[in-house]
């Protein structure tokens, strides 16, 4: 299955800046998610991204506070935007495995916590 | 709209023992897929197991087994001879698939395993 790479691992912010994640996959890949994991939940789907077109955000999530770029087939990045406290969490990454058995494989995620 | 349920929030077993972890799911939909993720303190996420719901015949992955009621909308994982190991996060996911592809998962809340030595 495919190979994510996630940058950064974590970070620790002050209130109010942004920060851009990276997601880096081995292999080229038609879908892109991003989902959120707040501390002790579940994981919640924030965008959709595919190549060459705008990202699909879900509802609860708004494209000002969470720009996605998706420049080609291997590559995305998700901005969080004028972070809170309440931004903190696990950011992940998440492709289609390349076996096409409608499974997803994720990166290691990307842990932010905002000061 | 589909929804992922999970009523249990953590559970305990011995090593070497059996243990079932609950997972409901409602959907008007008939061709979707069902799966079981674990996440460990290294926060990776992990496919356990993936069933179709077009297949009558329960999913297996060596240690680990589903019971799939598509009636009853019912999705257990039986994890057996359970190891140290296997202490995570537990995550029962829902996907449609779009067009056949792959689409968006779905994840109920979770459930924390503890194997106990």
């Amino acid at each position: 299955s495919a190979v994510i790479s996630q940058k950064p691992s974590r970070d620790i912010c002050q209130r109010g800046t942004s920060l851009t994640i990276q997601c880096q996959v081995d292999s080229q890949v038609t879908m892109m998610f991003w989902y959120r994991q707040q501390p002790g939940q579940s994981l919640t789907l924030i965008a959709t991204a595919n190549q060459g077109s705008e990202a699909t955000y879900e509802s609860g999530f708004v494209i000002d506070k969470f720009p996605i770029s998706r420049p080609n087939l291997t590559f995305s990045t998700l901005t969080v935007s004028n972070m809170s406290p309440e931004d903190s969490s696990i950011y992940l990454c998440s492709v289609a495995a390349q076996s096409g058995a409608n499974v997803l494989t994720f990166g290691a995620g990307s842990r932010l916590t905002v000061l | 709209a589909q929804t992922v349920t999970q009523s249990q929030p953590e559970m305990s077993v011995q090593e070497a023992e059996t243990v079932t972890l609950s997972c409901t799911y409602d959907t008007s939909e008939n061709n979707y897929y069902l799966f079981w993720y674990k996440q460990p303190p290294s926060r990776q996420m992990i496919l356990v197991i993936r069933q179709e719901a077009y297949k009558q015949q329960n999913a297996t992955e060596n240690r680990f087994s589903v019971n799939f009621q598509k009636a009853a909308k019912s999705f257990s994982l039986k994890i057996s001879d359970s190891q140290l190991g296997d202490t995570a996060m537990y995550f029962c996911a829902f996907m449609i698939p779009y067009g056949g592809a792959t689409n968006k998962l779905i994840f109920g809340t979770g459930t924390l395993l503890a194997v106990q030595p």
